[in-house]
């Protein structure tokens, strides 16, 4: 069965500074793999997801990932934080071309500091 | 167009009561997936409706169960409630089934309180 670990519970970072927020899955098979952002009382947005092709992905508001099978990591980054970014961040994966659900990290919360 | 839309937004039940949950998907979308996320944590999946079958069920008792009907909308059901079944509950649809890649587009939720 296929799983997802979000290494940091949260992630203190200040304002137009990088960040990356860490993502490894397992599994035995091949696999979609999806970044979800949910702002405060609001339900999850897809902010990017990776399906095949380039291991670069690029999503909304300036985010980007890059899928590294080797390490089975998917990591999310952002070149500049703005305070609106403020909001929970889960990576999710899906086995490839199977009919199965999504299975979702326990997510990271980033924090921008002023 | 309208998004993913769920009623009620929040509930308050008392513990052993049943509870229903209606999700209304984006039109077009044929599948609905029902989620539970406890505070702190990841959305954990329940179901997954495709074409008004189960096309998937997560780790959860029998007490939970749900349909989707001919329109596509969905009802999640939770029987003899327990504290623990305290959570938001998320609904999300998409064109096709959430194993073939395609996104799933989430509702706001409905908070549940089980006192």
């Amino acid at each position: 069965a296929q799983s997802v670990t979000q290494l940091d519970s949260q992630v203190p970072v200040f304002e137009e500074a990088p960040v990356e927020l860490r993502c490894n899955y397992s599994s035995s098979v091949s696999v979609y793999l999806f970044w979800y952002v949910q702002y405060p009382n609001q339900g999850l947005q897809l902010l990017l997801k990776y399906l095949s092709g380039s291991t670069l992905v690029k999503g909304i508001n300036g985010f980007e990932a890059e899928f590294n099978k080797s390490q089975t990591s998917f990591h999310l980054r952002k070149p500049s934080v703005h305070i609106s970014d403020t909001a929970e961040y889960f990576c999710a994966v899906t086995l490839m071309n199977r009919d199965d659900k999504i299975i979702f990290g326990k997510g990271t919360r980033l924090h921008i500091l002023p | 167009d309208a998004g993913v839309t769920q009623s009620p937004t929040h509930l308050i039940k008392t513990r052993g009561q049943q509870v229903t949950l209606r999700c209304s998907p984006i039109s077009g979308h044929k599948s609905v997936s029902w989620y539970q996320q406890v505070l702190g944590q990841g959305p954990q999946f329940i179901f997954q409706y495709y074409e008004k079958e189960e096309r998937g069920r997560g780790n959860f008792p029998d007490r939970f169960s749900a349909r989707q009907f001919p329109n596509y909308s969905s009802e999640l059901n939770v029987n003899a409630l327990l504290l623990g079944d305290s959570a938001l509950y998320l609904c999300a649809s998409s064109p096709g089934l959430a194993g073939g890649g395609d996104t799933q587009y989430f509702g706001p939720g409905t908070r549940l309180t089980v006192l």
